[in-house]
């Protein structure tokens, strides 16, 4: 069973385009995340909800909407895509939200914007 | 604000060597710290993880860190390289709740 599952695995679209990346866990959460991953392999977050609620919400255009219809789910829609928004992004969940909860993390989406 | 700083972005070992990977963090208190490692295609997977109590912490796959809090240190080791091991690691801290830091990541490469 895998415990933190993202669709699609890989993502090619044009720009201006609208996308939408799905993540599910099964591991019975309380917490989840978006993860950036660049060229550069660099992580950053994005979002982090706790049961439903946002939590965290770094830097990132409003193009990036993330909605999380329950625990268990969280998703990423992207508006107007960019070139720049080329990159793997990776869902997580931990257990609590809090300072020693290790990560659980998806296999990630490769997202092209030609 | 914490940072997580991994000292090579590559690094080479022979099959059978020591892995050494660095990581320095800077945080105005004690941060709970991890390591993850990253296959191909694939997510990051936690390989151990230090919060309180014993500096010494052993992990999956034989690896084990060390916190050395003088130093702002947690540096990865292995006493014996596979090629299985070939992989991207990330150094990651979190002191402030929800927010895990990455450091830049670290590619080891295995010869044989």
């Amino acid at each position: 069973d895998t415990a933190v599952s993202q669709t699609p695995k890989y993502l090619v679209t044009q720009m201006g385009n609208d996308k939408s990346i799905k993540c599910e866990q099964n591991l019975g959460h309380d917490t989840m995340y978006w993860y950036k991953q660049d060229s550069k392999k660099f992580l950053k977050i994005m979002f982090s909800y706790n049961n439903k609620e946002l939590i965290i919400n770094e830097t990132v255009p409003n193009r990036f909407s993330p909605k999380s219809p329950d625990k268990a789910h969280l998703n990423l829609h992207i508006n107007s895509l960019e070139l720049g928004d080329s990159a793997v992004y990776f869902c997580a969940s931990s257990a609590v939200g809090g300072y020693n909860s290790p990560l659980h993390f998806g296999n990630g989406t490769r997202l092209t914007v030609t | 604000a914490q940072s997580v700083t991994q000292l090579g972005s590559h690094v080479s070992v022979s099959e059978g060597a020591l892995v050494l990977l660095r990581c320095n963090y800077s945080s105005s208190v004690p941060p709970y710290l991890f390591w993850y490692v990253q296959y191909p295609n694939q997510g990051l997977q936690l390989l151990l993880k230090y919060t309180t109590g014993a500096t010494l912490v052993k992990g999956i796959n034989g690896f084990e860190a060390e916190f050395k809090k003088s130093e702002t240190s947690f540096h990865l080791t292995k006493p014996s390289a596979h090629m299985s091991d070939a992989a991207e690691y990330f150094c990651a801290s979190n002191n402030a709740g929800n927010m895990l830091t990455f450091g830049g990541g670290t590619r080891l490469m295995v010869k044989p």
